[in-house]
């Protein structure tokens, strides 16, 4: 089983900064087989990515996914006030089960 | 617009079978084109994959839970079902139901659309 590490646990940031969160796998996640979701008090997660860098349908360009093999990076380029909520990877592929990371919390500073 | 909703009893007393049922709307679970998969998250805490289900009644269960989850589905009424038996409050969670993208090689891949759902708790 495929093991995801994110981090920080949690980040606190101002509207309109940068957000860079981090997730990386403790063995190759294949093809680049990875998601990221947010999630809001209340409310399922939300896909935002797939395959490590592809936009799910409506999501803004200000969230972008670069990465592979093990290291994987969620940005948002300018954060809003909807933003802040909690952040999940998972892995996907020819590795079953599939596994979610522990999470990244976004607070507003 | 797929929406689905996760119904059943929010209360499961331990050593008893927990049953919730996924109604999909706006889509098929006769599609060929994705699994059907429930995922649970325990109260502040991250998200578990439990399995999925194929229209053919195929399914493929995530090995931590799989002598205890049954996983079903009724085409005629367009759901499917989640049964985890020999409950304990380490099964108390919130219970998502999930469309599930199939990639080449069947494979599952990631989970577009989501249920609101449903809190169980395990409790006697």
């Amino acid at each position: 089983e495929i093991v995801l590490t994110q981090s920080p646990g949690t980040l606190s940031l101002s509207p309109g900064e940068r957000a860079t969160l981090s997730c990386r796998a403790s063995q190759s996640v294949s093809s680049s087989y990875l998601a990221w979701y947010q999630q809001k008090p209340g409310q399922p997660p939300r896909l935002l990515i797939y395959g490590a860098s592809s936009r799910a349908t409506g999501i803004p360009d200000r969230f972008s996914g670069s990465g592979s093999g093990t290291d994987f990076t969620l940005t948002i380029s300018r954060l809003e006030p909807e933003d802040f909520a909690v952040y999940y990877c998972q892995q996907y592929g020819s590795s079953p089960p599939r596994t979610f990371g522990q999470g990244t919390r976004l607070d507003i500073k | 617009q797929v929406q689905l909703q996760e119904s059943g009893p929010g209360l499961v007393k331990p050593s008893e079978t927990l049953s919730l049922t996924c109604t999909v709307s706006g889509g098929s679970v006769s599609s060929g084109s994705n699994y059907w998969s429930w995922i649970r998250q325990p109260p502040g805490k991250g998200l578990e994959w439990i399995g999925y289900i194929y229209y053919s009644g195929n399914t493929n269960t995530n090995p931590s839970l799989k002598s205890r989850v049954t996983i079903s589905v009724d085409t005629s009424k367009n759901q499917f079902s989640l049964q985890l038996s020999s409950v304990t409050a380490a099964d108390t969670a919130v219970y998502y139901c999930a469309r599930d993208i199939i990639g080449s090689g069947w494979y599952g891949l990631y989970f577009d659309y989501w249920g609101r759902g449903t809190l169980v708790t395990v409790s006697s």
